[in-house]
């Protein structure tokens, strides 16, 4: 079975520019969750979306968006990148709504905004 | 203030030896705790998944309890190996299913 995966594996961007990054959770997951992890720092919660809706943001700007699809692949958007935006991007899956089962990690996006 | 708090920041042991870290946490009202191991540059792997019954649990030579009295929980590693070098979470997810993450314990076990 398919775990989940995120692409592009790696991204190099420059200041201002718009960076899209997607996730395909594991299949029977309705819930995918998006965190930043910038380098030698903990896991900083992003995006929480759950059959299609936003449950949960955390203290990002808005620039930070998001979607989820019927399919329940999600897609994090990131607006007028800065240099602090340079990051290991993970996206992990689970099944939903408010059991919070465990959570399965991909392997990650890691984005670099020169 | 973070309510998943984890020590130490870091510590480095050697090959054969044993280590433990700590979590504390005010998390209310709990649902569970799980540990991950994240190797540098990859996606965190579940560990062990505690909820609020169980005290213990393990999982090869990982072994983590819970005291949901007190709001701890401990990762002990035994016979610690090379590749247990590694960034190790604390998280603890709240009966709305929210989650909140410690800041890890970074583990670097020296020959």
């Amino acid at each position: 079975e398919a775990g989940v995966t995120q692409s592009p594996t790696h991204l190099i961007k420059t200041r201002g520019q718009q960076a899209t990054l997607r996730c395909s959770p594991i299949s029977g997951h309705t819930s995918v969750y998006w965190y930043q992890q910038a380098l030698g720092l903990g896991l900083q919660f992003l995006l929480w979306y759950d059959e299609g809706e936003e449950r949960n943001r955390g203290n990002f700007p808005p620039r930070f968006s998001g979607r989820q699809f019927p399919n329940y692949s999600s897609e994090l958007n990131v607006n007028a990148l800065e240099l602090e935006d340079s990051a290991l991007y993970l996206c992990a899956s689970s099944f939903g709504g408010r059991y919070t089962g465990e959570l399965f990690f991909g392997e990650g996006s890691r984005l670099t905004v020169l | 203030k973070n309510q998943v708090e984890q020590s130490p920041q870091s510590l480095i042991i050697l090959e054969g030896k044993n280590c433990t870290l700590q979590c504390n946490y005010t998390v209310s009202p709990f649902s569970n705790l799980r540990w991950y191991k994240q190797d540098t540059g990859r996606g965190p792997v579940s560990l062990t998944i505690m909820t609020f019954s169980e005290n213990t649990k393990s999982n090869g030579r990982y072994t983590a309890t819970l005291d949901a009295d007190t709001k701890q929980s401990s990762l002990h590693i035994t016979a610690s190996q090379l590749s247990d070098s590694a960034s190790y979470i604390c998280v603890v997810t709240d009966s709305w299913g929210k989650l909140q993450f410690g800041a890890g314990t970074q583990v670097v076990v020296t020959p």
